[in-house]
């Protein structure tokens, strides 16, 4: 039971770079959410879906992509990296809405330079 | 104001006491609250999930929930060094969008060492 699973775990990026980053569930959750998480700024949350076929924007969505490609598959991307966007991604996913509790997956720690 | 209000610590208690760790939020709609314990370098874990007003008991862990009062906290009994840690709390709140009107809203976190 592999719950969610992010790649890749580390990298790093120069400033202007582009990436994306992958994210899989497979406890067939409705929603899935993408946070970035720095020294005490706790969880902002960038984009999350509701369900397959939408996206929405969360609270930090600038200098970000998503893309729901299918129920278990949510991936985040940075058409055009700056030192401001390092940071700990995290991806998580819900059965539904903020009724039920997040799961998270590992993280991926980006370093921009 | 912020939407969920934790204090940022760092909280140290000595092992075999109780840790109390507190919370409050801003949306008086909320209607459910989680608390994740979050080790150094590794992601959020869910750990605790209150929907009623009042105490729920997990083990060592206590959740308390009080909606009037717009406060959620977190009791440890008989702390260990292994429960060292930053501890998350989150709140549902609702928003206005396209799709999906909830969503959680974390706490930036209360760091918790635990002294042998």
């Amino acid at each position: 039971n592999a719950g969610v699973t992010q790649t890749p775990k580390f990298q790093v990026l120069k400033t202007g770079q582009s990436m994306t980053l992958q994210c899989a569930q497979d406890m067939n959750h409705n929603s899935m959410y993408w946070y970035r998480q720095d020294p005490g700024m706790g969880l902002r949350l960038i984009y999350y879906s509701a369900s397959e076929g939408t996206t929405d924007k969360g609270e930090v969505p600038n200098g970000y992509n998503v893309s729901r490609l299918n129920k278990r598959e949510f991936s985040l991307r940075l058409e055009s990296a700056a030192p401001s966007q390092t940071s700990v991604y995290f991806c998580a996913s819900s059965a539904g809405g903020g009724n039920y509790g997040y799961t998270f997956g590992s993280g991926t720690r980006l370093t921009v330079v | 104001q912020k939407e969920v209000e934790q204090n940022s610590g760092p909280l140290s208690v000595p092992e075999g006491a109780i840790a109390s760790l507190n919370c409050t939020y801003s949306d008086r709609g909320s209607q459910s609250f989680f608390w994740y314990r979050q080790y150094s370098g590794k992601s959020p874990e869910l750990i605790m999930s209150i929907y009623s007003n009042g105490d729920k008991e997990d083990g060592r862990f206590t959740a308390q929930l009080n909606k009037a009062s717009q406060y959620v906290s977190l009791l440890i009994r008989d702390s260990q060094p292994s429960d060292s840690a930053t501890y998350l709390c989150a709140v549902n709140v609702y928003v206005l969008s396209n799709f999906g009107n909830e969503k959680l809203t974390f706490g930036t976190g209360t760091r918790l060492t635990i002294i042998p």
